[in-house]
């Protein structure tokens, strides 16, 4: 089982939609998650963070289930701009470095 | 815009050569980690350097090795070339010695590396 496993994607949905990415992670001692957004051809971006509690920020809200090791992402009334890769990253616990998914490809039709 | 800079930003080498890949990290930040992407993947970590040591290693060949100087700059150096090296390098500074976490790791624009 690999240690980040994303939807496959592609999602190609309406401007306005409402998308879910999906993430599910192997390593119980994970301690940090993330969900980062990739523009085409550009750097990863910190999107957000992701807390026990769940957060928002705007149009996207974050989940996370330690039980299930499942992470999603909500992006609610999508933008053309919302047209990119997200990438769910986990932090493997103590002190191990960042573990990417391969991450969900999202483009936003007019 | 993250402070991070990276060269060159593209670059076409043969099997078999050698490369250096630089980065120059943000003010501040004594600590470095490299990730490679090929294409249709996720980042993967190479390794990450914190005052000048390797303090953390990913699953890659010896042939990777890094340096990272005292004024916190930092090199790739990757040996006898492969196709599969193709990919995107990232490079990635932040500020403590931990390996770092996703809320504090700011990205270079990357390198893009063809190897034919």
């Amino acid at each position: 089982r690999k240690e980040v496993e994303q939807d496959p994607g592609p999602f190609n949905v309406p401007e306005g939609a409402t998308v879910a990415f999906n993430c599910t992670y192997s390593n119980s001692a994970s301690q940090s998650f993330f969900w980062y957004r990739q523009d085409c051809r550009k750097e990863p971006k910190l999107l957000m963070s992701v807390y026990s509690s769940g957060n928002e920020d705007g149009r996207f809200t974050a989940q996370l289930n330690r039980a299930s090791q499942y992470i999603s992402l909500l992006i609610r009334d999508s933008k053309l701009s919302d047209s990119a890769t997200y990438l769910c990253v986990v932090n493997g616990g103590g002190n191990t470095p960042l573990v990417f998914g391969k991450g969900t490809r999202l483009s936003v039709i007019a | 815009e993250t402070g991070v800079t990276q060269s060159p930003t593209h670059l076409i080498k043969t099997r078999g050569q050698q490369v250096t890949l630089r980065c120059s990290s943000q003010s501040g930040h004594n600590t470095v980690s490299w990730y490679q992407q090929a294409l249709g993947q996720g980042p993967q970590f190479i390794f990450q350097y914190y005052r000048e040591e390797e303090n953390g290693r990913g699953n890659f060949p010896p042939r990777f090795s890094g340096l990272q100087f005292p004024n916190y700059s930092s090199e790739l150096n990757v040996n006898a070339l492969e196709l599969d090296d193709s990919a995107l390098y990232l490079c990635a500074s932040s500020a403590g010695g931990g390996l770092v976490s996703g809320n504090t790791i700011y990205f270079g624009e990357g390198s893009w590396l063809t190897v034919v």
